[in-house]
C-alpha cells in the first residue's frame, strides 16, 4: 500500500464547476500537507499548504485537512480551461527534513 | 516566488555515455535541493537529497555511482547521469530550498527529459 493515495482521474468537469480532488494517507506522523499543479512537461507549482486540520482558502482554492481520517481535499471554485493540468498532493515530516511523499496525481480537464 | 532552472530542458543520447543536468536556484540560496525523476503518468519519486558541501543523500534504491550528485555551491547542482542506459529515460526534476524556517517551500524547476536510445 502506497503512504499516500491519490485517484489517478481524469476528472473532467465543465467551466465554472467546482473540482474536488483528495488524497489520503497512512502515516500519521505527516505534518504538512501541499498541493501542487502540474502542467504537462514541466515542474510542479505550489498553490497550497497547510500544517493543521481545518480549512484554508486562497482565492479560488480551498485546502482541507482532516487529521483523525487521514484525508485532506482540495477545492478549485469557478474552474477555467486554464486549471486543466495534473494536480499532486503531497506530504512531509519536519524530523524527516521535510522530505516531500507525494501522491499519484489527478488529471483534471475543464472544459469550455 | 523564487525560480528555479534546469539545463538542459531536454537530451538524447546514447546507450553507455554520461549526461549533467544542471539545478540553479536564481534569485535564492539554497541549503538543499532535491532531485526527482517521474515517469509518464506516474508521481514524482525522490532520487536524492543534496545540501550544499557535503554528500547527497540517497534514497534506497537509488544507485549512488550511477546518479552521481554535486552541490557545489548555494545555487547549483547537478546530476550525472552515468553510463546511461533506455531504461534511464525518464523526467528529471530538481528542487531547492532556503532558510531555516519551519516549513520550507521547496521551488521545483521545469524539468529535463532524458531519452537514452
Amino acid at each position: 500500500q502506497k503512504e499516500v493515495e491519490q485517484d489517478p482521474g481524469p476528472l473532467s468537469v465543465p467551466e465554472g464547476a467546482i473540482v474536488s480532488l483528495n488524497c489520503t494517507y497512512s502515516n500519521s506522523a505527516f505534518q504538512y500537507f501541499m498541493w501542487y499543479r502540474q502542467y504537462s512537461r514541466k515542474g510542479p507549482e505550489l498553490l497550497m499548504y497547510t500544517y493543521s486540520s481545518g480549512n484554508k482558502e486562497d482565492g479560488r482554492f480551498t485546502a482541507q485537512v482532516d487529521k483523525s481520517s487521514k484525508y485532506i481535499s482540495l477545492f478549485i471554485r469557478d474552474s477555467q480551461p486554464s486549471d486543466s493540468a495534473t494536480y499532486l498532493c503531497a506530504m512531509s515530516i519536519k524530523a524527516a527534513g521535510n522530505k516531500l511523499t507525494f501522491g499519484g496525481g489527478t488529471r483534471v480537464l475543464v472544459k469550455p | 516566488g523564487a525560480v528555479v532552472s534546469q539545463h538542459p530542458s531536454w537530451v538524447i543520447c546514447k546507450s553507455g555515455t554520461s549526461v549533467k543536468i544542471e539545478c540553479r536556484s536564481l534569485d535564492f540560496q539554497a541549503t538543499t535541493m532535491f532531485w526527482y525523476r517521474q515517469f509518464p503518468k506516474q508521481s514524482l519519486m525522490l532520487m536524492a537529497t543534496s545540501n550544499e558541501g557535503s554528500k547527497a543523500t540517497y534514497e534506497q534504491g537509488v544507485e549512488k555511482d550511477k546518479f552521481l550528485i554535486n552541490h557545489a555551491s548555494l545555487t547549483l547542482s547537478t546530476l550525472t547521469v552515468t553510463s546511461a542506459h533506455p531504461e534511464d529515460s525518464s523526467f528529471y526534476i530538481c528542487s531547492a530550498r532556503g532558510g531555516l524556517a519551519v516549513y520550507n517551500e521547496q521551488f521545483f524547476g521545469p524539468g529535463t527529459r532524458l531519452t537514452v536510445l
